[in-house]
């Protein structure tokens, strides 16, 4: 198994520039999360998704969108991109909801100028 | 909503010391509190975790202890060795599925 995967490592924008994080698990996880980092506040949730079909905002959803049409994919668009964007993101699966370890992907630095 | 304190923010210890990281949580009906271990440039990965029907739990070096009651609990790690530097996270699920709240980390340091 690849477990999650997160596609690209790296990425640089220009303001109003959009794009689409890909996030991918092969574990037949049904609950599925985006994450981003920042430096000294931790791991923030964005949005996340308890099915196919189904998605439902975090903490910070403002200025991104997702869409859940498989089990296995989760990806993550942001519509013009600010560098208030500027972070880490970070996917997570986990085969249940009910308190189980989530599985992180390597994460994708994305820097907006 | 739910609201994740932890402390300290950094912590350097001598190898062979013990480390201890303390949480406290704002939503009496939160169950699970997992903790993070990040290694530079590396992902979040599960060390241990505990629910709220526990008071502690022990993994080889490292253990959790959760005071219901007060709404805290701490990360201990004894006999810290130099791999065991990296950013810790603690977090608490607040309602329904997986919506884990995170603390906003804690550096460890362990010099040799």
């Amino acid at each position: 198994n690849a477990g999650v995967t997160q596609t690209p490592k790296f990425q640089v924008l220009k303001t109003g520039q959009s794009m689409t994080l890909q996030c991918a698990q092969d574990m037949n996880h049904e609950y599925m999360s985006w994450y981003r980092q920042d430096p000294g506040m931790g791991l923030r949730l964005i949005h996340y998704s308890v099915g196919a079909g189904i998605t439902d905002q975090g903490e910070v959803p403002n200025g991104y969108n997702v869409s859940r049409s498989t089990t296995e994919d989760f990806p993550l668009r942001l519509l013009s991109a600010a560098p208030s964007q500027t972070s880490v993101y970070f996917c997570a699966s986990s085969y249940s909801g009910t308190g189980e370890e989530q599985f992180f992907g390597p994460g994708t630095r994305l820097t907006v100028l | 909503g739910e609201n994740v304190e932890q402390h300290p923010s950094t912590l350097s210890v001598q190898e062979g010391d013990s480390a201890v990281i303390k949480c406290t949580y704002s939503d009496s009906a939160s169950n699970y509190f997992p903790w993070y271990k990040q290694e530079l440039g590396k992902r979040p990965q599960l060390i241990i975790d505990i629910r709220s029907n526990v008071g502690e739990k022990k993994d080889q070096r490292i253990a959790v202890t959760l005071n219901k009651t007060a709404k805290h609990f701490s990360l201990h790690i004894t006999e810290t060795q130099p791999e065991d530097s990296a950013v810790y996270f603690c977090a608490a699920r607040a309602g329904g599925f997986q919506k884990l709240v995170f603390g906003t980390g804690t550096r460890l340091l362990v010099s040799p």
